[in-house]
């Protein structure tokens, strides 16, 4: 059973800081990754993919994966208030097409 | 910038009727997929499609369930006979290529079945 971990929140983070999140997935022959923003009754949007263990950056958003710890991180710098969503990790199992999601985690940033 | 249009945004229906569902994917994609959302629930894969037939399908994707590229550029999704357990966000998505790519999703049919 593909199953895909995240801690459902919510999570509340003071504007300015740094939001972390969370996400472990059971196969582990996943190859690649993915993290998704949904807004409240709005279609999930890319924000990031992954592919190899260590981090990529792109703008405010990096993206962590350790495969040995099936383990997938999301940290947003400087968070704002427009970052308050819901952020789904998302994987690519092997021999596999579609998706497996998480819950997503909840993510309040705090004026 | 392309993006994946989804008709119609909302659709009610009575339980036992049947409802299509239609996507434009992006115009040079040729991976196309179906996932529903539940309220307050997770995005749940329902099929893959490429070269004009399914390439993948999960356990909910049964036999009330079908899909088909009518033409070069409508993805449609068909529920035969809905329940209300049908009622769900169904969202289209595409990707260029196959493989470990990244999917670019609709903004969402949101199904009721009453």
């Amino acid at each position: 059973q593909k199953e895909v971990e995240q801690n459902s929140g919510p999570l509340s983070v003071p504007e300015g800081a740094i939001a972390s999140l969370n996400c472990t997935y059971s196969d582990r022959g996943s190859q690649s990754f993915f993290w998704y923003r949904q807004y409240s009754g709005k279609s999930p949007e890319l924000i990031m993919f992954i592919y190899s263990n260590g981090d990529k950056e792109d703008g405010r958003f990096t993206a962590q994966l350790n495969k040995a710890s099936q383990y997938v991180s999301l940290l947003i710098r400087d968070s704002q208030p427009s970052d308050s969503a819901t952020y789904l990790c998302a994987v690519n199992p092997p021999v596999a097409d579609g998706l497996t999601f998480g819950k997503g985690t909840h993510l309040i940033i705090q004026p | 910038e392309p993006e994946v249009t989804q008709t119609p945004s909302h659709q009610v229906t009575q339980m036992g009727q049947e409802v299509i569902l239609r996507c434009v994917p992006i115009s040079n994609h040729l991976y196309f997929y179906w996932y529903r959302q539940i309220l307050g629930q997770k995005v749940e894969f329902l099929v893959s499609f490429y070269n004009n037939e399914i390439s993948e399908k999960s356990e909910i994707f049964d036999d009330q369930f079908s899909v088909e590229r009518p033409d070069g550029s409508n993805f449609t999704l068909k529920i035969r006979s809905t329940k209300l357990e049908d009622s769900a966000m169904y969202f289209c998505a595409s990707k260029l290529v196959g493989g470990e790519t990244e999917a670019f999703f609709g903004q969402g049919t949101r199904l009721t079945v009453v």
